[in-house]
């Protein structure tokens, strides 16, 4: 299994700014995904983070809103620019050898007022 | 339209009962299940999972059971304990593919 760690574990933001989430993994793998869970809600996929290219993108999520990095093996960060209200949510990295099996992060919830 | 659709929302246990939670898919292209639970303020984890040329998988207290001409699985946790109060999601994922797709979850209360 993988340990995953992120940053910041939350934040309260102001409408209109960005926020920039870090994931780190404790070992090499393969894929490396960011999902977006409402509170009491289930997941939803925004994209998987591709090392070295862009990230692919789900329906209804853009690279101008949710800029995806994956410099390396270990690492990824995700953006949430211009926030709004609406973007209030709570921010999951996974990862794994496989996509089948995923390993999530503790998340970082995020507010934006 | 929900891929993997979940029951029931809530659901709450005597301490030593068995806690069922139910799920279906319409894909048959699905073929790896994993069950994740979470705690508040945790991100998910991976508990158990099976691929549909088994039946049943046991894993302790957890058991997955696969109904493959019906297109459902279901997770049974025997003798539930309090520390086992969490929410469970079923997923479903065809393999080589990206979207792991997620139920809507059920929260299970535990009661001693």
């Amino acid at each position: 299994s993988a340990v995953i760690s992120q940053k910041p574990s939350r934040d309260i933001c102001q409408r209109g700014t960005s926020l920039t989430i870090q994931c780190q993994v404790d070992s090499q793998v393969t894929m490396m995904f960011w999902y977006r869970q409402q509170p009491g809600q289930s997941l939803t996929l925004i994209a998987t983070a591709n090392q070295g290219s862009e990230a692919t993108y789900e329906s209804g999520f853009v690279i101008d809103k949710f800029p995806i990095s994956r410099p390396n093996l270990t690492f990824s960060t995700l953006t949430v620019s211009n926030m709004s209200p609406e973007d209030s949510s709570i921010y999951l990295c996974s990862a794994g050898v496989l996509s089948e099996t995923q390993y999530f992060g503790p998340g970082t919830r995020l507010l934006v007022l | 339209q929900q891929q993997v659709k979940q029951s029931p929302q809530s659901l709450i246990v005597q301490k030593g009962g068995i806690s069922i939670i139910n799920c279906a898919y319409e894909n048959t292209a699905f073929d790896y299940f994993p069950w994740y639970q979470q705690f508040p303020g945790k991100g998910p984890a991976l508990l158990i999972a099976i691929r549909p040329d088994v039946s049943e998988k046991k894993e302790g207290r957890f058991t997955i059971s696969f109904n493959k001409s019906a297109k459902q699985f279901s997770l049974h946790i025997m003798d539930s304990q309090p520390g086992d109060s969490a929410t469970y999601f079923c997923a479903a994922i065809q393999t080589g593919a990206n979207n792991l797709f997620f139920g809507t979850g059920t929260r299970l209360t535990v009661i001693p």
